[in-house]
């Protein structure tokens, strides 16, 4: 069975410019997650879709937005881009929402703004 | 508010030696999970355990075993006879009940584990 994808793979941008990052989950998996993952540091919370609909978001600005389709792959898009965005950028599915379940992450899509 | 230490920031070992990664949490929810994460240089994140903190019991699955002691806050993960495959970052992860029904993980600041042969 196919794992979680994401693309592009690498992607380099520049200041003020904007990015749409791509994840498609495990089949049958209803629960999309985005992570920040700046170098050296653990994964920050970004945003939580189930079912289409935003169930968490974390401490990231308005810049920072998603939306999940329904054959439940996501977007997550990010404007205004500033150096500080350049990261691995990290996509998890689960079957349900709720915190206890297991997440699957993706290879990550890794952003460098310049 | 949800956090969690992981106060090793590198363990370097020679292959074989056991090797112990610490993790203490801090939660008010009185319902939560614990997660270990290992992330190889490819940067993908790979499952390794989930613990709910209504069972204490400790695991043991081939060279890893977990510890949760709930009286310590702490879930610690120990790598039997390591072997060099077992070189990555490795992260230990926080979710509660009072999260609106998200998913969110907290996750500590990785232990970066090399194992030399």
């Amino acid at each position: 069975d196919a794992g979680v994808t994401q693309s592009p793979t690498h992607l380099i941008k520049t200041r003020g410019q904007h990015v749409t990052l791509r994840c498609s989950p495990i089949s049958g998996h209803k629960s999309v997650s985005w992570y920040q993952q700046v170098l050296g540091q653990g994964p920050q919370f970004i945003f939580q879709y189930y079912e289409k609909e935003e169930r968490g978001r974390g401490n990231f600005p308005d810049r920072f937005s998603a939306r999940q389709f329904p054959n439940y792959s996501s977007e997550l898009n990010v404007n205004a881009l500033l150096l500080g965005d350049s990261a691995l950028y990290l996509c998890a599915s689960s079957y349900g929402t709720g915190g206890y379940n297991e997440q699957f992450f993706g290879p990550g899509t890794r952003l460098t703004v310049l | 508010a949800q956090k969690v230490t992981q106060a090793q920031t590198e363990i370097s070992v020679v292959e074989k030696e056991d090797v112990t990664l610490d993790c203490v949490y801090e939660t008010r929810d009185t319902t939560y999970y614990l997660f270990w994460y290992k992330q190889p240089p490819s940067g993908e994140l790979v499952f390794l355990i989930r613990r709910n903190s209504f069972d204490e019991q400790n695991e043991i699955s081939g060279r890893y075993s977990w510890n949760f002691q709930k009286s310590t806050s702490s879930f610690n993960f120990t790598i039997t006879a390591s072997q060099v495959v077992d070189s990555a970052v490795y992260f230990c992860a926080l979710s509660g009940s009072t999260q609106g029904g998200s998913e969110k993980l907290v996750f500590g600041k990785g232990t970066k584990l090399t194992v030399n042969p």
